[in-house]
């Protein structure tokens, strides 16, 4: 079936580690992806995206995400995380074709506890 | 750039009664979205306007919803009849003219919760 995958329910990394939160796609042919956060009782900021070109983006915030065609991934990085960045964090697709109206397709979420 | 705002944040009601949700998207956007997102779950689309009309409706988007934009700004969803299961956020969100590909401006949402 069609579907966004974001394997990891919840993550606890503490201050100042590395950071990678897993998503994986599978639809016929890639589609827009993009990375977005969401604080609790609030709306979701966009963090990054990606289209085509470099398979490296540069997100806000210090994040970055690396789409793998091979493996359709789109995994989210930080080198070093903040207590800041705790969020529940979504990966999610945008279809390409005719008639495709932009909505986006979410993952289930990946919870980020930080630890001081 | 303002923002999308949506009203109220919260909204409690009784199961039975209707009610009313607005989104007021980013001026010069004329791509709106309703998505509706449950507790450990993902938002999951509703329904898209491009300006005063509606373009697409999820299968989610029962016949106790409905949804308008009537002058291609503002929007409201309305549920009417409510249920236990219509306990959600609900998010509204708009994008730019062109691309499918422009990102979505995600309003703060209204929590709905039915007793």
């Amino acid at each position: 079936a069609q579907s966004v995958t974001q394997p990891d329910i919840h993550i606890t990394v503490s201050e100042g580690a590395s950071l990678e939160l897993r998503c994986n796609y599978s639809y016929g042919a890639t589609p827009y992806l993009f990375w977005y956060v969401q604080s609790p009782g609030q709306g979701l900021q966009l963090l990054l995206k990606y289209f085509s070109g470099d398979t490296l983006v540069q997100g806000i915030k210090g994040f970055e995400a690396e789409f793998k065609r091979s493996q359709s991934s789109f995994n989210l990085r930080k080198p070093s995380v903040h207590w800041s960045d705790a969020a529940e964090y979504f990966c999610a697709v945008v279809l390409l074709g005719s008639g495709n109206t932009g909505k986006l397709i979410f993952g289930q979420g990946t919870t980020l506890q930080v630890k001081p | 750039d303002t923002g999308v705002s949506q009203n109220p944040r919260h909204k409690i009601t009784k199961r039975g009664q209707n009610v009313t949700f607005r989104c007021d998207p980013i001026s010069e956007h004329n791509r709106l979205y309703w998505y509706r997102q449950t507790l450990g779950q993902g938002p999951e689309f509703l329904t898209y306007f491009q300006n005063e009309a509606q373009l697409e409706k999820s299968r989610l988007l029962s016949d106790r919803f409905s949804a308008e934009r009537p002058k291609g700004s503002f929007s409201t969803l309305e549920i009417q009849r409510t249920e236990q299961g219509d306990s959600a956020m609900y998010l509204c969100a708009s994008s730019s003219a062109g691309s499918s590909s422009n990102p979505q401006h995600f309003g703060d949402g209204t929590r709905l919760s039915i007793l």
